[in-house]
C-alpha cells in the first residue's frame, strides 16, 4: 500500500512569511496527527483529528499555526507568521480506526532565518 | 501533564554487544508502548511495541519488557550491527495522545 504523503519535503522561509505543509494519509485511515520535531528531540503533537474533526490541538500555537482537514482526507498545516523556532521537521501521521499503530510519513523540514 | 523520560540519551555498544535504553511514563492510564527507530533524516519507523496487558514481547533480536507497577518499559537489542546505529524513540500513548520520549543515539561501533 502506499505510505503517507507529505510535500513540499524542504522549505526555507525567511521569519514573519507564511508557509503551507499538505499531508495526504494512507487511504482509509481515519486517524491524522501533526507532529513538530525539533532536533535533538522526540516528536510533539501539534494536532490530531478523527476524520475531519479535532481530537486534540492543545499544544497548537493557534495565535500562528492552523491546521483543516477537509473531507476526512488529506490535510494542511499552515504557520502565520513564520518565527525562527518554528524550525523543525514536520511529520504528519495516520492510523486506522481503532489501531494503535501510526504510520510517519517522510516530513518537511523547515528552516526558518 | 503526561510525560515520558527517556535514558541515555547517547549510547555507545561494540558491535555485538547488547543495548539497553528504559523510559518512565507518568500517565498510568497508558495502555500502549511503541519503539521507534529514526535514522538520520528520516521518518520514524516502528521496531516493537506492547500493550499493557503483556509483560514481555520479543522480535529475534529486539525486545520490550513492560513494568506497569513501576511505570516503566525498556527495548533491549543484543546482537548490536553497525546498521542499529540510529536514534531510537519511546512513546506511551496516553488515552488518545501519544508522548515521546527525548531520544536515545544509540552508536554500535565495528
Amino acid at each position: 500500500e502506499a505510505g503517507v504523503a507529505q510535500s513540499p519535503r524542504y522549505k526555507i522561509i525567511e521569519k514573519r512569511q507564511s508557509v503551507a505543509f499538505w499531508c495526504n494519509p494512507i487511504s482509509g485511515h481515519a486517524t491524522l496527527y501533526w507532529y513538530q520535531q525539533i532536533l535533538g528531540q522526540g516528536p510533539k503533537l501539534l494536532i490530531q483529528f478523527q476524520n475531519n474533526g479535532v481530537v486534540d490541538d492543545s499544544q497548537l500555537p493557534k495565535d500562528r499555526f492552523s491546521a483543516e482537514r477537509l473531507k476526512g482526507v488529506d490535510s494542511t498545516l499552515k504557520i502565520q507568521p513564520a518565527k525562527l523556532e518554528d524550525s523543525a521537521v514536520y511529520l504528519c501521521a495516520s492510523s486506522p480506526r481503532g489501531i494503535y499503530e501510526q504510520y510517519f510519513g517522510p516530513g518537511t523540514r523547515l528552516t526558518v532565518t | 501533564g503526561e510525560n515520558v523520560e527517556q535514558h541515555p540519551s547517547t549510547l555507545s555498544v561494540q558491535e555485538g554487544d547488547s543495548a539497553v535504553i528504559k523510559c518512565t511514563y507518568s500517565d498510568s492510564a497508558s495502555n500502549y508502548f511503541p519503539w521507534y527507530k529514526q535514522e538520520l533524516g528520516k521518518r520514524p519507523q516502528l521496531i516493537i511495541d506492547i500493550r499493557s496487558n503483556v509483560g514481555e514481547k520479543k522480535d529475534q533480536r529486539i525486545a520490550v519488557t513492560l513494568n506497569k507497577t513501576a511505570k516503566h518499559f525498556s527495548l533491549h537489542i543484543t546482537e548490536t550491527q553497525p546498521e542499529d546505529s540510529a536514534v531510537y524513540f519511546c512513546a506511551a500513548l496516553s488515552t488518545y495522545k501519544y508522548i515521546f520520549g527525548t531520544g536515545t543515539r544509540l552508536k554500535v561501533l565495528a
